[in-house]
């Protein structure tokens, strides 16, 4: 089982529309939990973290489930700019003082004119 | 917020040459800096950990003698890809953590793609 899976994708979507990405990660002991955003040959760049409580930043909202080791987010009114692969990423401690990323493969949202 | 930088950002090269990308943290120290390689439509996957003034961790499957790493400063890491190959050609991205941050986020270098001919 991978460490943390995603939605295949892609998902292709008008303009407007509310879209949801899952996550659900295998590491009962995991820390920290997060959406990055990738665009085409860019690094990812954090977009938010999340929380048991859930969190909102505008358009998106995150949510996690540790009992069932789930993650999710959602994008309302989605916009043009928005298209990008969308990464779940969990850390989980190293050991000494330091702390890992895994990353899911990614979920690909295209947004249609 | 946290910059890092990386350099080059593309580099192309002939087989058994050796590569060197550097990684900075721009207006802050980083303790830990993480050495990711992304495949076409893959995940990135880490590499290595590596900790200012002492040995890189290395992840399983990756040769240590093949990636020289060195993290000479806290501003500063180093990924040499010793005799590449056309199958070392990737998305070479080079994360920080803050030495003042007690979270888990880290910053990423904005990545170096490297072809191998």
């Amino acid at each position: 089982r991978k460490e943390v899976e995603q939605d295949p994708g892609p998902f292709n979507v008008p303009e407007g529309a509310t879209v949801a990405f899952n996550c659900t990660y295998s590491n009962s002991a995991s820390q920290s939990f997060f959406w990055y955003r990738q665009d085409c040959r860019k690094e990812p760049k954090l977009l938010m973290s999340v929380y048991s409580s859930g969190n909102e930043d505008g358009r998106f909202t995150a949510q996690l489930n540790r009992a069932s080791q789930y993650i999710s987010l959602l994008i309302r009114d989605s916009k043009l700019s928005d298209s990008a692969t969308y990464l779940c990423v969990v850390t989980s401690y190293s050991g000494a003082g330091s702390y890992q990323l895994t990353f899911g493969k990614g979920t690909k949202l295209s947004v249609i004119p | 917020g946290a910059v890092v930088s990386q350099h080059p950002s593309r580099v192309i090269c002939k087989s058994g040459t050796s590569v060197k990308i550097e990684c900075r943290s721009l207006d802050f120290q980083a303790t830990t800096m993480f050495w990711y390689r992304q495949f076409p439509k893959k995940s990135l996957m880490l590499m290595a950990t590596s900790n200012e003034g002492s040995k890189a961790t290395y992840e399983q499957g990756v040769e240590k003698d093949k990636f020289l790493i060195n993290h000479a400063s806290l501003t500063l890491s180093t990924l040499t890809v010793t005799s590449a190959h056309p199958e070392d050609s990737s998305f070479y991205i080079c994360s920080a953590r803050a030495l003042a941050d007690s979270t888990d986020t880290q910053y990423f270098g904005p990545g170096t793609r490297l072809t191998v001919l």
